[in-house]
C-alpha cells in the first residue's frame, strides 16, 4: 500500500523559510515521478512542482520559482520542499504525491506564513 | 498553461440519481492526461480516474470516466449519500500540470 508522510510544516513569519520532508513506502520510490500540490484555505488544488526519478529534472509553478527547490533523496525514499521567502499567500495544507496514471497523495502538511 | 474549467459549481440531487460532471480544457489534452479526484472535507483528495476512462484500484463501478481531446466527463450513475464531495479533474501530461476549480456534489 503506498504511503506518504508529510513533515516540517507550522507557522513562519513573512519572508521566512520552511523544509517540507515527505517519507514514502509501499511502493518502489525510484521508479517515479513525484510532486507537490497546495491547497490554500477553503480553496481548489494548485500543482507546486515535480522531480523526476533521478532528481535530474524539476518543474515549478511560475509563482514559486526562484523561491522553492524540489528534491528527492533515493536511498532514503524521501521527497522535499524547500521554501524560502515565504509570502502570506503561500499558506496551505502541503501534499505530497506520487505521479503513474493519477496522483496517490498524503495526508497533507499545513503550512502558514502569518506575522 | 492548459486551463480547466469545470461545470457546474454545484449540483444538488438525490440518492439513485445520476450525476454528471464536466471539465472543460483551453486546449487538446495530449495522450487523454486527464485524471478526476473525490476530496471530502478535511481529508486529502483520492484518486478516482486516471487517463481519462481509466478507474483506479478499489473505486466503485458506479463511477466512469469518459471524453477526449478537450471535454471530459465524470459520472456518477447512483448517487450514495457519500459521495458528497467536492470532485477536481486534473490535467498531468505536460508542466505546468493545472487543476480544475472543482464541483461540489450535494446530497439531498
Amino acid at each position: 500500500e503506498v504511503q506518504l508522510v508529510e513533515s516540517g510544516g507550522g507557522l513562519v513569519q513573512p519572508g521566512g523559510s520552511l523544509r517540507l520532508s515527505c517519507a514514502a513506502s509501499g511502493f518502489t520510490f525510484t521508479t517515479y515521478w513525484m510532486t507537490w500540490v497546495r491547497q490554500a484555505p477553503g480553496k481548489g488544488l494548485e500543482w507546486v512542482a515535480n522531480i523526476n526519478r533521478d532528481g535530474s529534472e524539476k518543474y515549478y509553478v511560475d509563482s514559486v520559482k526562484g523561491r522553492f527547490t524540489i528534491s528527492r533523496d533515493n536511498a532514503k525514499n524521501s521527497l522535499f520542499l524547500q521554501m524560502n521567502s515565504l509570502r502570506v499567500e503561500d499558506t496551505a495544507v502541503y501534499y505530497c504525491a506520487r505521479k503513474g496514471g493519477g496522483l496517490r497523495w498524503g495526508q497533507g502538511i499545513p503550512v502558514t506564513v502569518s506575522s | 498553461e492548459i486551463v480547466l474549467t469545470q461545470s457546474p459549481g454545484t449540483l444538488s440531487l438525490s440518492p439513485g440519481e445520476r450525476a454528471t460532471l464536466s471539465c472543460r480544457a483551453s486546449r487538446s489534452i495530449s495522450n487523454n492526461y486527464l485524471a478526476w479526484y473525490q476530496q471530502k472535507p478535511g481529508q486529502a483528495p483520492s484518486l478516482l480516474v486516471y487517463s481519462a476512462s481509466n478507474r483506479a484500484t478499489g473505486i466503485a463501478d458506479r463511477f466512469s470516466g469518459s471524453g477526449s481531446g478537450t471535454d471530459f466527463t465524470l459520472t456518477i450513475s447512483r448517487l450514495e449519500p457519500e459521495d458528497s464531495a467536492v470532485y477536481y479533474c486534473h490535467h498531468y501530461g505536460t508542466s505546468p500540470e493545472t487543476f480544475g476549480q472543482g464541483t461540489k456534489v450535494e446530497i439531498k
